[in-house]
C-alpha cells in the first residue's frame, strides 16, 4: 500500500526558499498513471493546489505560484520536492505531497487525489 | 481558474440525520468532479470521484451527484465518525481548484 511523507523545516525566514521533500513507499514514482502533487493549506482551511510533476519530468504549475515554485523529481530515490522561493507571511500553511491519480476505475482520464501524505506544518516568521 | 463555492460553509446536524452539501463551478465541468472529507489534523480523503463515483471502501451512505455547474454530497444516515470537513474539488481544467469547505457539526 502506497504511502507518501513529506519532510523538510518548519520555520522558514522570510524571503528565503521553502524546501520540502515528499518520499513515496510502497510504490514506485515511475508510474505514468499518477502527476506527484504538492498542495497547501491556510490556517483558515482553503486548499490550494501548487503544482504537480509527472516521472518524466514534467511539470505544470498554478500560474498563480508559478513564478516562485519549482517541483522536481528523482525516481532514484523515490522521491520529489517542493521549493518556494520569496517566502512571506502568506505562504505558511500546512504542505501536502499528494498523488494525483490521472485515471479512474474505468480507464477515462479524470484526476483525482487518491492518497496523501499526512502535510507538514511551515511557518514563515523571522 | 474555475471558481468552486459550496454551500452552506458549516451545518449542525444529529446522528442519523440526511445531511445534502451543494458545490457550484463558476462554468461547466461536466463530471469532473471529487469530494473529500477532512477531519481535524489529517490530511483530506478522497470520497467521491467523477462527481457519483464512489471510492472504494467509503460507506454507501455517501452518494455524489450532479453535472455541468451543480453537484451535490448527500450522506444518508450521518454517523458519529462524518462530523468532519467536507470539499469538492474540480478536475476539469488546471490549476485544480477546490471548494472552501463545508463544517458538519454535531447539533
Amino acid at each position: 500500500q502506497m504511502q507518501l511523507q513529506e519532510s523538510g523545516p518548519g520555520l522558514v525566514k522570510p524571503s528565503q526558499t521553502l524546501s520540502l521533500t515528499c518520499t513515496v513507499s510502497g510504490g514506485s514514482i515511475r508510474n505514468g498513471a499518477y502527476y506527484w502533487t504538492w498542495i497547501r493549506q491556510h490556517p483558515g482551511k482553503d486548499l490550494e493546489w501548487i503544482g504537480h510533476i509527472l516521472h518524466s519530468g514534467g511539470t505544470y504549475y498554478n500560474p498563480s505560484l508559478k513564478s516562485r515554485v519549482i517541483v522536481s523529481i528523482d525516481t532514484s530515490k523515490n522521491q520529489f520536492s517542493l521549493k518556494l522561493n520569496s517566502v512571506t507571511a502568506a505562504d505558511t500553511a500546512m504542505y501536502y505531497c499528494a498523488r494525483d491519480a490521472r485515471y479512474d476505475s474505468r480507464g477515462y482520464a479524470h484526476d483525482s487525489f487518491d492518497i496523501w501524505g499526512q502535510g507538514t506544518m511551515v511557518t514563515v516568521s523571522s | 481558474d474555475i471558481q468552486m463555492t459550496q454551500s452552506p460553509s458549516s451545518l449542525s446536524a444529529s446522528v442519523g440525520d440526511r445531511v445534502t452539501i451543494t458545490c457550484r463551478a463558476s462554468q461547466s465541468i461536466t463530471t469532473f468532479l471529487n469530494w473529500y472529507q477532512q477531519k481535524p489534523g489529517k490530511a483530506p480523503k478522497l470520497l467521491i470521484q467523477a462527481a457519483s463515483s464512489l471510492q472504494s471502501g467509503v460507506p454507501s451512505r455517501f452518494s455524489g451527484s450532479g453535472s455541468g455547474t451543480d453537484f451535490t454530497l448527500t450522506i444518508t444516515s450521518l454517523q458519529p465518525e462524518d462530523f468532519a470537513t467536507y470539499y469538492c474539488q474540480q478536475s476539469y481544467n488546471t490549476p485544480w481548484t477546490f471548494g472552501q469547505g463545508t463544517r458538519v457539526e454535531f447539533k
